[in-house]
């Protein structure tokens, strides 16, 4: 079973408009969450993640995002988005119920393009 | 810049060879991870070792090594290479390994095989 979803292969959004980029998780227990952004021919830079404690997660550059347990859910959201946030934002979970000590499980990246 | 370091960026071999990636941790970080990323297979873990032990093991092929060095560096020998493990290959790195701790990446190594 899938543990991440990125329900979006490509979002658009105008400069100034508020970007969101839709995660949903799936685990057994308790959801280490993880977000991600990837520069064309760059490694990946961490933004946020979310432990406990207060659903809203404040990150770099400007971007939060929004635990919601009901929902199973962790977007990102940024309010005013950039030019300079065009980029690949990758959705990570760490599940404890598995065997696996450090694995990162990823989704399929959602493409953010941002136009002027 | 995350303070991962990757030698070398990129990589072009033939298949039936044998290649060895570098990865230095940043400072002080005990965990190193590595990672494939393949555009039919997305970001998939590989293997983790923490200050010198094998500690998780993912989609890893038999014909794929890592080990940790006693300095913390990391190597990922790939051998008997094939077109489709033409990829991006990127070391992680971590302080500890708690479920909490964040993975910083490095930026990558890019293979090819012709």
């Amino acid at each position: 079973a899938q543990s991440v979803a990125q329900p979006e292969d490509q979002v658009n959004v105008a400069e100034g408009n508020p970007l969101t980029v839709k995660c949903t998780y799936s685990v057994s227990g308790n959801p280490y969450l993880f977000w991600y952004v990837q520069y064309p021919n760059r490694g990946l830079q961490f933004l946020l993640k979310y432990i406990t404690g207060d659903n809203l997660v404040k990150g770099s550059y400007g971007f939060e995002a929004e635990f919601n347990k009901s929902q199973t859910s962790f977007h990102l959201k940024k309010p005013s988005a950039l030019v300079s946030d065009s980029a690949l934002y990758f959705c990570a979970v760490r599940d404890r119920a598995t065997d696996s000590w450090g694995k990162l499980q990823f989704g399929a990246g959602t493409q953010v393009v941002v136009t002027p | 810049d995350s303070g991962v370091t990757q030698t070398p960026k990129h990589l072009i071999t033939a298949t039936g060879q044998r290649v060895t990636l570098r990865c230095s941790p940043r400072s002080g970080d005990l965990s190193v991870y590595w990672y494939q990323q393949s555009l039919d297979q997305g970001l998939q873990f590989l293997i983790q070792y923490y200050n010198g032990e094998e500690r998780a093991k993912g989609n890893i092929l038999e014909r794929f090594s890592a080990q940790q060095f006693p300095d913390l560096h990391s190597e990922l020998n790939l051998s008997s290479l094939e077109l489709g493990d033409s990829a991006l290959y990127f070391c992680a790195s971590s302080v500890d390994q708690r479920y909490t701790d964040t993975q910083y990446f490095g930026p990558g190594t890019r293979l090819t095989v012709l």
